[in-house]
């Protein structure tokens, strides 16, 4: 098992440019969340999806947008960078045989805007 | 809206020495407080989890407390090693998956040889 995968590792953007994150799971999970974190700030929630088909709003969802594509694969998309959104982004999953709240993370994504 | 406090920001201890690291929430309908710990470039890892029915859990040389009607739980970190050094962080979630999980803003531990 490969456990939660993430693409790209490092990206570099110019401000106004547009990206996806990719995120896939192979763990049979439910769940799927994208949290950005940044110094001193631990890691706050942009967007989760509860199940395949739903998506809902964590606490800094403005200015990105998401999709559940299946079971698997949760992408997350910046329609428009901005230099605010320079952060490490990591992708996470939950709900599987054992303890359905505990979340595993994916390796994460460096993205730098200038 | 919902947050978790976390406290020291950072903490320094001897080798052997212990840690303890605490956090506050604030939704009172939250059940569920992870702790994960993250090294530097690494991903968060889970070491220890805890549910609102109970009051203590103990894994080896990590131990974590819960006082709900305080909101306040502790992580406890015994005879301490150097590659105990990294970032920790609490967090509290309601329900089962699916659910947001609100972290605390993370401690920087250094565990000096």
């Amino acid at each position: 098992n490969a456990g939660v995968t993430q693409t790209p590792k490092f990206q570099v953007l110019k401000t106004g440019q547009s990206m996806t994150l990719q995120c896939a799971q192979d763990m049979n999970h439910n769940s799927m969340y994208w949290y950005r974190q940044d110094p001193g700030m631990g890691l706050r929630l942009i967007y989760y999806s509860a199940s395949e088909g739903t998506t809902d709003k964590g606490e800094v969802p403005n200015g990105y947008n998401v999709s559940r594509l299946n079971k698997r694969e949760f992408s997350l998309r910046l329609e428009s960078a901005a230099p605010s959104q320079t952060s490490v982004y990591f992708c996470a999953s939950s709900g599987g045989q054992g303890t359905k709240e505990t979340q595993y993370f994916g390796p994460g994504t460096r993205l730098l805007v200038l | 809206g919902e947050n978790v406090e976390q406290h020291p920001s950072t903490l320094s201890v001897q080798e052997g020495d212990s840690a303890v690291i605490k956090c506050t929430y604030s939704d009172s309908a939250s059940n569920y407080f992870p702790w994960y710990k993250q090294e530097l470039g690494k991903r968060p890892q889970l070491i220890i989890d805890i549910r609102s029915n109970v009051g203590e859990k103990k894994d080896q040389r990590i131990a974590v407390t819960l006082n709900k009607t305080a909101k306040h739980f502790s992580l406890h970190i015994t005879e301490t090693q150097p590659e105990d050094s990294a970032v920790y962080f609490c967090a509290a979630s309601r329900g089962t998956g699916g659910f947001k999980t609100i972290f605390g803003a993370g401690t920087r531990l250094f565990v000096k040889a």
